[in-house]
This record gives structure tokens, sequence and C-alpha cells, in this order.
């Protein structure tokens, strides 16, 4: 059964950075993409980027390009999204989500829809 | 930036009747257009992806159709475990984005 825990809360000051970890079991972790994804109250999801767990490599949103970087250690099962210079508009509930297919299926076109979600980090930003 | 609008933000409807939720893209997505169920306090749930195929484990009273810019997912016959916001998202292209949601209440 795949699952993904997510670390715990957040309070943060403006200007400051945040990094959420997720750890996921039961299910090999190389074999697909992991996104991030975050919700502001009362908003629609905004999908953040995503990491190829097997490589490593990213693919972000242009709307937190420059602020958010996404990285995963293979040996610990465990993606890592950090968000730099946060303001109070970054206050949201933060999901990590595995992909619904293997990364391999992108060759064929497939990919980008999420499947399984953590439980999720809720990051206050606030002075 | 592909923009999803979803309509109508609120559907009343009781259980037994059939739901109809649209979704309309900004350009065309082809058929890369999923939906997903969302209840309070609990992460989205994937209920359709590529327009009208189920994730697994989703009931077949779920179905979605469309292509192009318009699509639309149908409950044939609303259960009281229904009632819920429904988002629809792209991934025809990057930035990966949703509507903006349809909540379905009694």
């Amino acid at each position: 059964q795949v699952h993904l825990v997510q670390s715990g809360a957040e309070v943060k000051k403006p200007g400051a950075s945040v990094k959420v970890s997720c750890k996921a079991s039961g299910y090999s972790f190389s074999n697909y993409v992991i996104h991030w994804v975050r919700q502001a109250p009362g908003q629609r999801p905004e999908w953040m980027g995503w990491i190829s767990a097997g490589s490593g490599y990213t693919q972000y949103s242009q709307n937190f390009q420059d602020r958010v970087t996404i990285t995963r250690d293979t040996s610990a099962s465990t993606a890592y999204m950090e968000l730099r210079s946060l303001t109070s508009e970054d206050t949201a509930v933060y999901y990590c989500s595995r992909d619904y297919f293997p990364e391999k299926d992108r060759l064929s076109g497939y990919g980008d829809y999420f499947a399984h979600w953590g439980q999720e980090t809720l990051v206050s930003v606030s002075s | 930036e592909i923009v999803l609008t979803q309509s109508p933000a609120t559907l009343s409807l009781s259980p037994g009747e059939r739901a109809t939720l649209s979704c309309r893209a900004s350009q065309s997505v082809s058929k890369y257009v999923a939906w997903y169920q969302q209840k309070p306090g609990q992460a989205p749930r994937l209920l359709i992806y590529d327009v009208s195929a189920r994730a697994t484990g989703i009931p077949a009273r779920f179905s979605g159709s469309g292509s192009g810019t318009d699509f639309t997912l149908t409950i044939s016959s609303l259960e009281p475990e229904d009632f819920a916001v429904y988002y629809c998202q792209q991934r025809y292209a990057w930035p990966l984005s949703f509507g903006g949601g349809t909540k379905v209440e009694v």
C-alpha cells in the first residue's frame, strides 16, 4: 500500500525559508515522480513542480521557478521541497503526491496525474 | 498558462440524482484532463484521468467525457459520500493547472 508521510506544520516569518519532507513507502521509490502541490485556504490546488525519484531531474512551475527547490534522498525514500523568501501569500497546506504512472511510462506520453497524496503540511507565514 | 474554468460553482442536488459538472480550458488540452474529489480536511482523490479513464478503485457511477476545451464529469446517481468539491486538472502543458472547483452539496 502506497504511503506518503509528510513532516509537521511550520510557522515562519516573512523572508524565511521552509523545507518540507515526504517519506514514501509501499512501492519502489525510484520508479515514480513525486509532485508538490499547495492549496491556500479556500483556493484551488496549485502545482509547484516534480522530481524524478530515480534520476533527480526536476521540473518546476514558472510561478515558483526562482524560489523552490525539490530534492530527494533515495536511501531514505524521501523527497523534499524547500521554498524561500516566504510571504503571507505562501500560507497554505502543502502536499507531496506520487504520480499515477511509473516514470518509464512518460516515454509513452503518460504521467502528471496525482494519484497518492501525503497527509498535508500546513505552512503559516506571519510576522 | 492554461486556465481551467469550472461551472457551476455550486450544485445543489439530492442523493440519487444525476450530477453534471463542467470544465472549460482556455486552449485545447486534447484529452489530458483529470477529475479529483476533495472532502474537507482531506487531500484530493483522483477519480478520472485522460478524460474518461477511471482511476483504480473508482466506482462506475463516475464518468468523464469531452475533448479539446470542454469536459464533463458525470455522477450518475449521487451517493451520500459523493457530496464534496470536485476539481478538474490539465496535464497538456506545464505548469499543470487546476480548475476553481465545483461544490456538490445536499
